[in-house]
């Protein structure tokens, strides 16, 4: 199986404290994005990062790749109660013909309490 | 912003009958797959489809899925003859560009079969 897992599985933090979350995988990799995915509804895209990016920002989104360890973090700073929802890293390649398909962790269950 | 998405949001059927699921992606996308998420696990991949034919399929995608882009804008997922374990959270993403491989998703299609 191309990827391994998130970690933690769940994670419970005061609203203003930052969030992180860790993916590992185990081929080499093309990119590695993350998703959202609040209760029984659809994925919603992040972010992207590349395998020969290190760091990557959006907004209060920070995601760090390191090839080498081949493992992925994403920090979500200043969370707010909204934020509470399962994160999922999905990757792909290495490349093939045609289109690439994404292979998705277990995700961190996230919990932003008020 | 331009979103995929997909009919219906629920779908009930009895064990062994037809199920259609549809999809419009992005427009100016020209990547499409199907993956499926059953309750409380992860998200699995189905099927990859570009220039009008199946680039790679999964385990899961046996003889009774079929995929079919009918027109310019649907691509639709048929499974012949449901079975119980067909329930599932079923979704349809899209992406622009195999290398920068971003795939958007749509709300997914929650397919129940009694």
């Amino acid at each position: 199986s191309q990827q391994g897992e998130e970690d933690p599985q769940a994670l419970s933090i005061q609203e203003g404290e930052n969030a992180t979350m860790n993916c590992s995988y185990k081929t080499s990799i093309n990119n590695l994005q993350w998703y959202r995915q609040n209760s029984g509804r659809g994925l919603v895209h992040l972010i992207l990062i590349r395998s020969n990016e290190r760091e990557k920002h959006s907004g209060r989104l920070r995601v760090t790749l390191d090839t080498s360890k081949k493992s992925s973090s994403l920090l979500i700073t200043a969370s707010r109660a909204a934020d509470t929802a399962s994160y999922f890293c999905a990757t792909d390649g290495p490349t093939i013909q045609g289109a690439q398909k994404l292979v998705f962790g277990q995700g961190t269950r996230l919990t932003i309490n008020p | 912003e331009p979103e995929v998405t997909q009919t219906p949001s629920h779908q009930v059927t009895q064990m062994g009958q037809e199920v259609i699921l549809r999809c419009v992606p992005i427009s100016n996308h020209l990547y499409f797959y199907w993956y499926r998420q059953i309750l409380g696990q992860k998200v699995e991949f189905l099927v990859s489809f570009y220039n009008n034919e199946i680039s790679e399929k999964s385990e899961i995608f046996d003889d009774q899925f079929s995929v079919e882009r009918p027109d310019g804008s649907n691509f639709t997922l048929k499974i012949r003859s449901t079975k119980l374990e067909d329930s599932a959270m079923y979704f349809c993403a899209s992406s622009v560009d195999r290398y920068y491989n971003e795939q958007f998703f749509g709300p997914g299609t929650r397919l129940t079969v009694l």
